[in-house]
């Protein structure tokens, strides 16, 4: 799976939207980029997940670069149960072999500020 | 809508004792992932089952084992407990092998090994 590169930590006012940008540069063709987070010592929550085109669902919308060489996901009206930890992950799409489990980065923290 | 239910939640054990997680996947879900999180550290990839077979493995140590039931929970069997072993300890599921399947993360087990 590609590499991706995060910021280590952001902040963002209260009720503004948050913009959480990706680099993964070496990301091929069949490979999807799925965003989770993690608020403090809980399991890992989905939030998203596209192969080319933007996507958008109740909790966020992910906007693709047309190279898909990065993304970014936005959170568009930021409240204070948003600050977590936010992965950015690269997967292949399923093509035989093993389940394989998410590689987690470092991702970044994002603090909303009151 | 039904979670990944783990227990125990908490758990405390003695160095060299042995521990046992259980983990009850989304109803349908025929995929279980094991994750260990240290103090500090994100989320690892241990192993994965899919239809009661081990299907990927990741930094799993070898004092561990785990498998998955004809009901489809899974345990993951912890001997020889180390002090290095006190992590909080994740299960996902999900339907399929891989992308673009969505794992979902029960709420942990907290090991703490004294």
């Amino acid at each position: 799976d590609a590499k991706t590169t995060q910021p280590p930590s952001m902040d963002c006012a209260e009720g503004r939207a948050a913009n959480l940008p990706c680099n993964h540069s070496t990301i091929s063709g069949n490979e999807y980029v799925y965003w989770y987070r993690q608020i403090h010592s809980q399991g890992p929550q989905y939030i998203i997940h596209g192969l080319k085109n933007n996507e958008t669902n109740e909790m966020a919308s992910l906007i693709i670069t047309e190279d898909r060489k990065s993304s970014t996901l936005i959170l568009p009206h930021a409240t204070l149960r948003d600050t977590a930890v936010y992965y950015c992950i690269v997967r292949a799409k399923y093509s035989g072999g093993g389940a394989d489990g998410l590689t987690f980065g470092k991702g970044t923290h994002l603090i909303i500020q009151p | 809508a039904a979670g990944v239910i783990q227990s125990p939640r908490h758990l405390i054990k003695e160095k060299r004792e042995t521990a046992t997680l259980k983990c009850y996947p989304i109803p349908r879900h025929d995929t279980v992932y094991w994750y260990q999180q240290g103090p500090g550290q994100d989320p690892q990839f241990l192993i994965s089952f899919y239809e009661k077979m081990q299907s990927d493995k990741g930094s799993i140590p070898d004092r561990f084992s785990a498998q998955q039931f004809s009901d489809y929970h899974s345990e993951l069997n912890m001997s020889s407990l180390e002090l290095g072993d006190s992590a909080l300890y994740f299960c996902a599921s999900s339907i399929g092998q891989g992308p673009p399947d969505t794992q979902y993360f029960g709420p942990g087990t907290r090991l703490t090994v004294l």
